[in-house]
C-alpha cells in the first residue's frame, strides 16, 4: 500500500533558526496536505499542494511539492516559540478518493 | 461556527464492552473519516465515508465499525474493545474533492 515517510521525527532548534521537514511518498500523489498539531490539540490544516513543482508561502512558512509529485517539504524561516508542535503531511493518490495517508510527523521544539 | 464535534472526549472502558464514539459536523461536508493516533505512528485512517450510506475501509479497520445514515453524523463503533485499541481518536470532515479537512477535538480511549 501507499506509504508516506516523514523526516526528521524530532527537531530541536533555537528560536530564530530555520526548520525543515521532508515528506516522501512511495507512490505518485494527486495532492499533499500539511497539518500542524499543537501539544494536546488536534491537527489543523495549513495548506494543500496540487501541482507538480508548486511552491506556496504563508508568512514564514514555505511549502514545496516535488516535480514528480512524490515528495514535499515545509520550511519555516526564523522559528518562533509559537511554531512548536508536530507537523504532518498527508498524501492522496486520487483527489476524489477517500483514502489519505499521513506521515508520522515531525515534532518541533523551539528553545527561547 | 464551523466545527466537528466528538463525544466523549475521554473514555475508560473494559475489554469487551461495546462502545460508540460520536462525530458530528455542521459544514454539510460529504466526506468524513476516522483516524487513530498512537505515539510514533502518526495518524492512521480507520474508515472513511464519501457520502451518506457510502463507507470504506482505511488502513486499520479491524475491530471497528462505522455507519453513515445522515450526512452530519459518522459514529465509530467498537463492538468488543480490546486493550490494543487504547488510543487517541480523531474524526475529520471535508468537502468532496479534497481541500481542508476539519478535525474534531479528539477522543482519548483507554481499554483495560
Amino acid at each position: 500500500g501507499q506509504q508516506v515517510m516523514q523526516i526528521p521525527q524530532y527537531q530541536h532548534v533555537q528560536e530564530g533558526e530555520d526548520f525543515t521537514t521532508y515528506c516522501n511518498s512511495s507512490t505518485t500523489l494527486s495532492n499533499i496536505q500539511w497539518y500542524k498539531q499543537r501539544p494536546g490539540g488536534h491537527p489543523v490544516f495549513l495548506i494543500q499542494l496540487v501541482k507538480s513543482g508548486e511552491v506556496k508561502k504563508q508568512k514564514r512558512l514555505t511549502f514545496q511539492f516535488g516535480e514528480a509529485k512524490k515528495n514535499s517539504s515545509l520550511h519555516i524561516t526564523a522559528t518562533q516559540t509559537t511554531d512548536v508542535g508536530t507537523y504532518f503531511c498527508a498524501g492522496s493518490r486520487d483527489t476524489n478518493a477517500g483514502k489519505s495517508t499521513f506521515g508520522d510527523g515531525t515534532t518541533l521544539t523551539v528553545k527561547p | 461556527e464551523a466545527q466537528v464535534t466528538q463525544n466523549p472526549r475521554y473514555l475508560i472502558t473494559v475489554t469487551g464492552k461495546k462502545l460508540t464514539v460520536t462525530c458530528s459536523q455542521n459544514m454539510n461536508h460529504e466526506y468524513m473519516s476516522w483516524y487513530r493516533q498512537d505515539p510514533g505512528l502518526g495518524l492512521r485512517q480507520i474508515y472513511y465515508s464519501m457520502n451518506v450510506e457510502v463507507t470504506d475501509k482505511g488502513d486499520v479497520p479491524e475491530g471497528y465499525k462505522v455507519s453513515r445514515k445522515e450526512k452530519r453524523n459518522f459514529p465509530l463503533i467498537l463492538e468488543s474493545p480490546s486493550p490494543n485499541q487504547t488510543s487517541l481518536y480523531f474524526c475529520a470532515s471535508r468537502r468532496t474533492g479534497g481541500g481542508e479537512a476539519f478535525f474534531g477535538q479528539g477522543t482519548r480511549l483507554t481499554v483495560v
